[in-house]
């Protein structure tokens, strides 16, 4: 089986500007989680999509969001970049199922803002 | 929110040597899970633990699910170059419903000296 895809794995936006990155799950799989990665707050978790509904969601402010598709692919959206919105984004798949599940992680897309 | 320490922070031992690093909470997890993460890339799962106590291998990789259900703890053995990397534990805390949530370590980063 495939593993879970991302894309951009690279992005440099400026400030202001809003971006959208994507997720493809692996496949059969129906949950796909984001999670923010900084050298100084770590792994961070920023929302969870189960059959194209937000399930869950960290504490982030409003310019994160994010949407699921049919085929249970992605996308998050930032609007109004800031700089401390640089970090590496990490989507991970799961089947989605109640009660505690792997997740898989994908290779991330890494996000500057200048 | 909640936070995982793990510890130590960095690690640089000789190949061949043996690691051993732990990961401690102020709540209780009913599961852990390890990630080793290396350079530009997502995690990757290398152990989950359900249930206190449990004791499991993953080739030269041990992890033990501590008692009192706030630690946990993770053991490499006869250490080899592609064990550098940055290592996590993860967990989704009691009172989390589902798996909707994995709140990560603050990460064990181990080099291999030559």
């Amino acid at each position: 089986k495939a593993g879970v895809t991302q894309t951009p794995r690279y992005l440099i936006k400026t400030r202001g500007q809003q971006v959208t990155l994507s997720c493809s799950p692996i496949s059969g799989h129906r949950s796909v989680s984001w999670y923010q990665q900084t050298p100084g707050q770590g792994l961070q978790f920023l929302f969870e999509y189960f059959s194209e509904t937000q399930r869950n969601k960290g504490n982030f402010p409003g310019r994160f969001s994010g949407r699921q598709f049919s085929n249970s692919r992605s996308e998050m959206n930032v609007s109004t970049l800031e700089l401390g919105d640089s970090a590496l984004y990490l989507c991970a798949s799961s089947q989605g199922q109640t009660g505690v599940e792997t997740q898989y992680f994908g290779p991330g897309t890494r996000l500057l803002v200048l | 929110g909640q936070q995982l320490n793990q510890s130590p922070q960095s690690m640089f031992i000789q190949e061949g040597e043996d690691v051993s690093m732990n990961c401690t909470s102020s709540s209780i997890f009913n599961t852990w899970l390890w990630y080793k993460q290396d350079p530009g890339e997502g995690p990757v799962l290398l152990i989950a633990l359900y249930k206190a106590g449990e004791l499991t291998s993953n080739g030269r990789l041990t992890a033990q699910f501590g008692i009192t259900r706030k630690d946990s703890f993770l053991n490499i053995s006869a250490s080899i170059p592609s064990d550098v990397g940055i290592y996590f534990c993860a967990g989704p805390p009691l009172y989390n419903f589902g798996n909707e949530k994995l709140t990560f370590g603050t990460g064990t980063r181990l080099t291999i000296i030559p």
